[in-house]
């Protein structure tokens, strides 16, 4: 069974520009979780998606979205990028969030 | 306060030591915890998943929850060089939508 993937791995940009990440999960997995980790503040939640909806959300600016495809595969969207926001961005899915939650490789994030 | 503590180390035992990691946690709605062990520049890969209270043993990883006590345990045996990395623990309640991490236990195992 094929796991977690999230494209691109690595991407650098500059302050100002978008970026849009992408996540496929396991087979049959209809809940996908996004986070960020660095290394102040370990691993933050950003948002859950079953089943093309939002879910829940963690304490993100509005320049953070996402959004999740009838397939399952799940994009997330950061505006007008910020230093801050260098990070490594990680994809979760599972059945249901209470659910084991496996994660993919994630996609690290450099701003400069 | 946060709701997950756990010490962020670093940790360094010799090879073959019973290594124990710890967290403890405030929200006592929380109901599922999970372990997961993160190699330097990969995504956390899931250890160990208990709900509720109780031991879980899975080869050399052994998980216990304290409920009572709002406290979590993962005990490595015969502790390996491969086994250092950094340990999360992480944890939900019923109905919630997502997983409350703590900050990370970093791990070295000397040969």
């Amino acid at each position: 069974k094929a796991g977690v993937t999230q494209t691109p791995r690595y991407l650098i940009k500059t302050r100002g520009q978008q970026v849009t990440l992408s996540c496929s999960p396991i087979s049959g997995h209809r809940s996908v979780s996004w986070y960020q980790q660095t290394p102040g503040q370990g691993l933050q939640f950003l948002f859950e998606y079953f089943s093309e909806t939002q879910r829940n959300k963690g304490n993100f600016p509005g320049r953070f979205s996402g959004r999740q495809f009838s397939n399952s595969r799940s994009e997330m969207n950061v505006s007008t990028l910020e230093l801050g926001d260098s990070a490594l961005y990680l994809c979760a899915s599972s059945l249901d969030p209470h659910n084991e939650q496996f994660f993919g490789p994630g996609t690290r994030l450099t701003v400069l | 306060q946060k709701e997950v503590e756990q010490d962020p180390g670093p940790l360094s035992v010799p090879e073959g030591a019973i290594v124990s990691l710890n967290c403890t946690y405030s929200n006592s709605a929380f109901q599922y915890f999970m372990w997961y062990r993160q190699y330097s520049r990969k995504g956390p890969e899931l250890l160990m998943y208990t709900y509720s209270s109780g031991n879980k043993e899975d080869g050399r990883f052994t998980a216990q929850v304290d409920k009572s006590s709002k406290y979590i345990s993962l005990f490595i045996r015969d502790s390996q060089p491969s086994d250092s990395a950094t340990y999360l623990c992480a944890m939900i309640g019923q109905g919630a939508q997502k997983l409350v991490f703590g900050q990370g236990t970093r791990l070295t195992i000397n040969p």
